[in-house]
This record gives structure tokens, sequence and C-alpha cells, in this order.
């Protein structure tokens, strides 16, 4: 099992819609949770970090579930620049703060 | 401003060479990370360095070589070994000491011809 896992998508939703991603994780000892935001070719830029009690930016709320161990973020009235690919990063315990990855899920906001 | 810069922008190797990716920052962080991103994927760990003079192997270190020789630099070998070198290569920095944001550089597209 993959420490870090995502449904890769793509998604296509029109302008507008709300949209959910999740994430799934495989320790549960693992302490710090990511949102990554992906524009192609590009480097990933830090969404938001996930706090236990959840947490909200703007049109942007992301979730943590520690008992079933995965990490959602919903965006709320979609638009078209929020096109890219959503990484999820999860530092595992004694892993000396690297992050681990997952594969991204691909969204596309059509008009 | 500070940042990471990756130099080149864009790579091409030749079968059997080893090419260097370049990584400065002048954030003043200890720890740096090389990370590979293939199409569709993720990014994988290659290595690490916490501190200058150390380094470590991360999940995919065959075929790659690094050194730490100054705390703002931190360059990354793709050498001959490596078998399947065409990706999209990523270093970043870390800053443990005021938050837990992972600072990227611009990345560098290496290719085979």
């Amino acid at each position: 099992r993959k420490e870090v896992e995502q449904d890769p998508g793509p998604f296509n939703v029109p302008e507008g819609a709300t949209v959910a991603f999740n994430c799934t994780y495989s320790n549960s000892a693992s302490q710090s949770f990511f949102w990554y935001r992906q524009d192609c070719r590009k480097e990933p830029k830090l969404l938001m970090s996930v706090y236990s009690s959840g947490n909200e930016d703007g049109r942007f709320t992301a979730q943590l579930n520690r008992a079933s161990q995965y990490i959602s973020l919903l965006i709320r009235d979609s638009k078209l620049s929020d096109s890219a690919t959503y990484l999820c990063a999860v530092i595992p315990p004694g892993s000396a703060r690297q992050l681990t990855f997952g594969s991204g899920t691909q969204l596309t906001v059509l008009p | 401003d500070g940042g990471i810069t990756q130099s080149p922008k864009y790579l091409f190797r030749k079968e059997g060479q080893n090419v260097t990716l370049s990584c400065e920052q002048n954030l003043n962080h200890d720890a740096m990370y090389w990370y590979r991103q293939d199409p569709g994927q993720g990014l994988r760990l290659i290595y690490y360095s916490q501190i200058v003079n150390d380094f470590q192997k991360g999940d995919i270190a065959e075929g790659y070589s690094v050194s730490r020789e100054k705390k703002e630099s931190f360059p990354l070998t793709v050498t001959s070994a490596q078998k399947n070198p065409t990706a999209f290569y990523l270093c970043a920095s870390y800053d443990g000491a005021t938050n837990e944001k992972l600072f990227f550089g611009s990345g560098t597209q290496l290719s085979v011809l």
C-alpha cells in the first residue's frame, strides 16, 4: 500500500460547482498534513496546511479524519483559475520532516 | 528577495553522460531536498540534506548523487547509471524554525537525447 494515495481524476467540473478531493495516508502516527496546488510544469505551491480541527481559507476547506486516516479538500464556487493538479502531502513520523506526496488529482474547471 | 533558484530550466542529456542540476537558496534554511516528478505522478524523494556536509538517500536515490559543501547549495548529479532520467526535478528547502512550509525552486526538466 502506498503511503499516500489520491484519486488521480481527472475531475472536470463546471464553473461554480463544489468539488471535493480525498487523500488517504497509511501511517496512523503521521502528524502534519498539507494540500499543494501545482500548475503544469511549475513547482507546487502550498495551498493550505490541514489542522485537526479543520480549517478554511476563502472558498477552500481542508479537513482531517484521523479515525479513517484521510484528509480532504473542498473547493466551493469553482473558478476557471482553480484548474490545476492538487497534491496532498504528509510528514510521516521519524521522517526528518521530508514530505511524502500523493500522485495528485487533476482538476479542470469548465466554462 | 529570498528564494530558491534552480538551473537550468531545461537540460538535455546524451546517453552515458553525467549531468548536474543546480539548486541555490538564500533563505538560510538548513534542510534541502531533491524530488523527481514523472508525468501524472506525485513527487518522489531522491536525496535530502539536513545540514552541511551531510545528506541521506530518499526513496529513489539509485543513479543519483549529491553534495552539500555549502549551506546555500545542494547540486544533484544524474549519473549514467540512471537509465530513465527523463523527468521534472524539483529542489526544495525547509524552514523548521518558524513554520512547516517547504519552499520549492521552479524546477528543471531533464530529457534524454
